[in-house]
């Protein structure tokens, strides 16, 4: 099992541009979660997910969608980027009420 | 709503001194109590969970956490640290039985820094 991985791994985007982060999960888990990590305030939740086809807002959604078309896949959009969307994004999945995390994307917005 | 006080931004240690790691929570319901491990430029990996049961939780690579539901506390302790321990630990809490989201709330963050 590849547990739950993410691509890209890093990007570089300007002001303005739009990208999407997809998650993947082997796992056969329903519930998928998407953080983002800055220095000192730990991870914080941005939307997640309870099964196919629904999602939720997080404690920071401002500036970004998601869409779970497939149980195992969980895609988080930046339509238009801000340079305070500079952070490392993780996507987790779970199942019995602890979270499996992967590796992680570093974006960096000029 | 939970929250998680994580006081310590980073530990110094020396090799194989021991360590404990503070971790309080908050919440109006019964709870789920994690802690994660994040080795640098790596995702998070689980270390250990409270679910129910014993309060004295033994997790991978020797560490161990005790909850304490009178001090809303679960500490994070080794008894002897190696330089391999060096990373940034985050405890997380999700509301018990019934949080139907399992969404955790993290804690800061805690990087422990383990000197020879």
């Amino acid at each position: 099992n590849a547990g739950v991985t993410q691509t890209p791994k890093f990007r570089v985007l300007k002001t303005g541009q739009s990208m999407t982060l997809l998650c993947a999960q082997d796992m056969n888990h329903e519930y998928m979660y998407w953080y983002r990590q800055d220095p000192g305030m730990g991870l914080r939740l941005i939307h997640y997910s309870v099964g196919e086809g629904t999602t939720a807002k997080g404690e920071v959604p401002d500036g970004y969608n998601v869409s779970r078309l497939k149980k195992q896949n969980f895609l988080l959009g930046l339509e238009s980027a801000a340079p305070s969307q500079t952070s490392v994004y993780f996507c987790a999945s779970s199942q019995g009420g602890w979270q499996f995390f992967g590796p992680g994307t570093r974006l960096t917005v000029l | 709503a939970q929250s998680v006080t994580q006081l310590d931004s980073q530990v110094p240690v020396f090799e194989e001194a021991p360590v404990e790691l503070r971790c309080n929570y908050s919440s109006s319901v019964s709870v789920y109590l994690f802690w994660y491990v994040q080795y640098p430029n790596q995702g998070l990996q689980l270390l250990l969970k409270y679910l129910s049961g014993s309060t004295l939780v033994k997790g991978i690579n020797g560490f161990e956490a005790e909850f304490n539901k009178s001090q809303t506390s679960f500490h994070l302790r080794k008894p002897s640290v190696h330089i391999s321990d060096t990373a940034e630990y985050f405890c997380a809490v999700s509301a018990g039985y019934g949080g139907a989201t399992n969404k955790l709330i993290f804690g800061t963050g805690t990087l422990l820094a383990v000197q020879p």
